[in-house]
């Protein structure tokens, strides 16, 4: 079965603009979260979505924001980009979205902005 | 809120010794717990969870942490290191086990294996 997949794995950007990052679900979950990892602020949630819909958000400004299809998979999309910014966004899936199931991690997407 | 502390983060054992990873929880509920490994440029992978069927967990590549509710820890161990163990490890909490699944993460321990 394949894992969760990730694309681009390496962005870069400039201040200003805005990007989508895409992840793909292992076939048959129904959940998927992103995680915001940097040095300074280790690993943070972003939001879940569960059938379509976000059912947790964090603590983060409203140029995040993210949509998932009727086939599971996600985007997440950063608007207005700044340095700070620069990150490495992982996407996780899991079968229902209950505490219990396991989340698999995907490899990342690398966003650099300049 | 739920969190976890994970004290020191570098750790630096000799290929052969023993793992011991420090994780430390806080959570109003019984709290899901997880270790996840992380090897340079690569996503997160699990080691291991505790869901509360019992209190020894075993998981990947030998390791095992134990859940101590007197002192809300679950620390990862490990009998023998090998090189192949050095990367950044991971505890994470979920406090609320009947809806959601938002991991919150400890600060990392990197783990160092030497000749």
């Amino acid at each position: 079965k394949a894992g969760v997949t990730q694309t681009p794995r390496y962005l870069i950007k400039t201040r200003g603009q805005q990007v989508t990052l895409s992840c793909s679900p292992i076939s048959g979950h129904r959940s998927v979260s992103w995680y915001q990892q940097t040095p300074g602020q280790g690993l943070q949630f972003l939001f879940e979505y569960f059938s379509e819909t976000q059912r947790n958000k964090g603590n983060f400004p409203g140029r995040f924001s993210g949509r998932q299809f009727s086939n599971s998979r996600s985007e997440m999309n950063v608007s207005t980009l700044e340095l700070g910014d620069s990150a490495l966004y992982l996407c996780a899936s899991s079968l229902r979205g209950q505490g219990i199931d396991t989340q698999y991690f995907g490899p990342g997407t690398r966003l650099t902005v300049l | 809120a739920q969190s976890v502390t994970q004290l020191g983060s570098h750790v630096s054992v000799s290929e052969g010794a023993l793992v011991l990873l420090r994780c430390n929880y806080s959570s109003s509920v019984p709290p899901y717990l997880f270790w996840y490994v992380q090897y340079p440029n690569q996503g997160l992978q699990l080691l291991l969870k505790y869901t509360s069927a019992a209190t020894l967990v075993k998981g990947i590549n030998g390791f095992e942490a134990e859940f101590k509710k007197s002192e809300t820890s679950f620390h990862l161990t490990k009998p023998s290191a090998h090189m192949s163990d050095a990367a950044e490890y991971f505890c994470a909490v979920i406090g609320s086990p009947g809806g959601g699944n938002k991991l919150t993460f400890g600060t990392g321990t990197q783990l160092k294996v030497e000749l």
